[in-house]
């Protein structure tokens, strides 16, 4: 059972790149979830899409963009990365609202 | 002040004893609540959701809530060194479409 996945799991990027985070999930969740984790410090919210066809900002949304591809995939989009944005980012998906999240093995980001 | 806040610690404890992870939450109308733990360089997995007032026991591991102080807590019961790691609260909104997590205690359980 692959659960959630993410792509890729280590990226170096320089400042002004841009690039796409990608997230799948294979169990037919409804809800999925962007976050960043800074050291020492817990998940913040980036974006989520609490069934397919909605997008909604979290926490920390400016300098990214989501997409909600299906039901299975979501992904976000970095336009122009900074420093500020070097961070360790997970996925996230849940069956319903108010049900447990899964979380996918995370992507570590690094802009210079 | 942050929708969910708790200590960041570390909270150091010996073999065997009880740990007590504490989380305050600031959105009166939540409705559940989740623990999860997060090993260094890893995801976070889930402990234990809590929805109603009280204590809900799963093995060595304890949440109790109280919804009129707003506060959630995790006991753990025999702690070992394997319990080492960060503690993550994380709590529904009254929409219970987003899930907002606090900046995690960090538990150090000593042989």
């Amino acid at each position: 059972n692959a659960g959630v996945t993410q792509t890729p799991k280590f990226q170096v990027l320089k400042t002004g790149q841009s690039m796409t985070l990608q997230c799948a999930q294979d169990m037919n969740h409804n809800s999925m979830y962007w976050y960043r984790q800074d050291p020492g410090m817990g998940l913040r919210l980036i974006y989520y899409s609490a069934s397919e066809g909605t997008t909604d900002k979290g926490e920390v949304p400016n300098g990214y963009n989501v997409s909600r591809l299906n039901k299975r995939e979501f992904s976000l989009r970095l336009e122009s990365a900074a420093p500020s944005q070097t961070s360790v980012y997970f996925c996230a998906s849940r069956v319903l609202v108010n049900a447990e999240a899964f979380f996918g093995q995370g992507t570590r980001l690094t802009v210079v | 002040q942050k929708e969910v806040e708790q200590n960041s610690g570390p909270l150091s404890v010996p073999e065997g004893a009880i740990a007590s992870l504490n989380c305050t939450y600031s959105d009166r109308g939540s409705q559940s609540f989740f623990w999860y733990r997060q090993y260094s360089g890893k995801s976070p997995e889930l402990i234990m959701f809590i929805y109603s007032n009280g204590d809900k026991e799963d093995g060595r591991f304890t949440a109790q809530l109280n919804k009129a102080s707003q506060y959630v807590s995790l006991l753990i019961r025999d702690s070992q060194p394997s319990d080492s790691a960060t503690y993550l609260c994380a709590v529904n909104n009254n929409a219970g479409n987003m899930l907002t997590f606090g900046g995690g205690t960090r538990l150090m359980v000593k042989p």
